[in-house]
């Protein structure tokens, strides 16, 4: 079982829609949480930074970890064409940023 | 925004030669790192650097990978002897912790191709 589990998509939704991304991992070590937006041919860009289990929100987006079921999502509402991009889950078992990364799902919104 | 500026932003090398990529992190950062991404792989942790040296490494971090902060400003990874499997987008990162404040800004990546 790989350590950290995420469907590559890719995900196309109509502009407006709520998107839901997940990922689920194997190792209970794992106590921080993370979701990347990767543009192409661009660095990954820190969106939600969340510790344990519980929900985080931060303008149209929403990290939700279920650390008793092992499974993060990401929610982004009212999408956007700009939100077409990959979306990267990560996780360590510390504070640092030492992380297991997602394969990342592609998102495609369509205008 | 601040920004993580890496260079140079494409470096191509023969397979045995020696390769320094700079990133140049955000000056009240504290904690810095190197990943890679192989075509069409994951994003992989390399090597973390706080107070002047190396914090945590992974499995990929060998004898053939080092890193310094030579100057107080810049960050560089060098591969001594390169072989074709190290190539891959190389990123810096750069990071200020504070709980819920937690900050990490990549910089845009150098592609290396090692031939």
């Amino acid at each position: 079982q790989k350590e950290v589990e995420q469907d590559p998509g890719p995900l196309s939704v109509p502009e407006g829609a709520i998107v839901s991304l997940n990922c689920t991992y194997s190792n209970s070590a794992f106590q921080y949480f993370m979701w990347y937006r990767q543009y192409s041919r661009k660095g990954p860009e820190l969106l939600m930074y969340t510790y344990s289990s519980g929900n985080k929100e931060d303008g149209r987006f929403t990290a939700q970890v279920d650390k008793s079921s092992k499974y993060i999502s990401l929610f982004i509402r009212d999408s956007q064409p700009s939100d077409s991009a990959t979306y990267l889950c990560a996780m360590s078992g510390t504070g640092g940023f030492k992380t297991i990364f997602g394969a990342g799902t592609r998102l495609f919104v369509k205008a | 925004e601040p920004e993580v500026t890496q260079t140079p932003s494409h470096q191509v090398t023969q397979m045995g030669q020696e390769v320094i990529l700079r990133c140049v992190p955000i000056s009240n950062h504290l904690y810095f790192y190197w990943y890679r991404q192989i075509l069409g792989q994951k994003v992989e942790f390399l090597v973390s650097f706080y107070n002047n040296e190396i914090s945590e490494k992974s499995e990929i971090f060998d004898d053939q990978f080092s890193v310094e902060r030579p100057d107080g400003s810049n960050f560089t990874l060098k591969i001594r002897s390169t072989k074709l499997e190290d190539s891959a987008m190389y990123f810096c990162a750069s990071i200020r912790t504070g709980g819920s404040n937690t900050e990490a800004f990549f910089g845009q990546g150098t592609r290396l191709t090692v031939v």
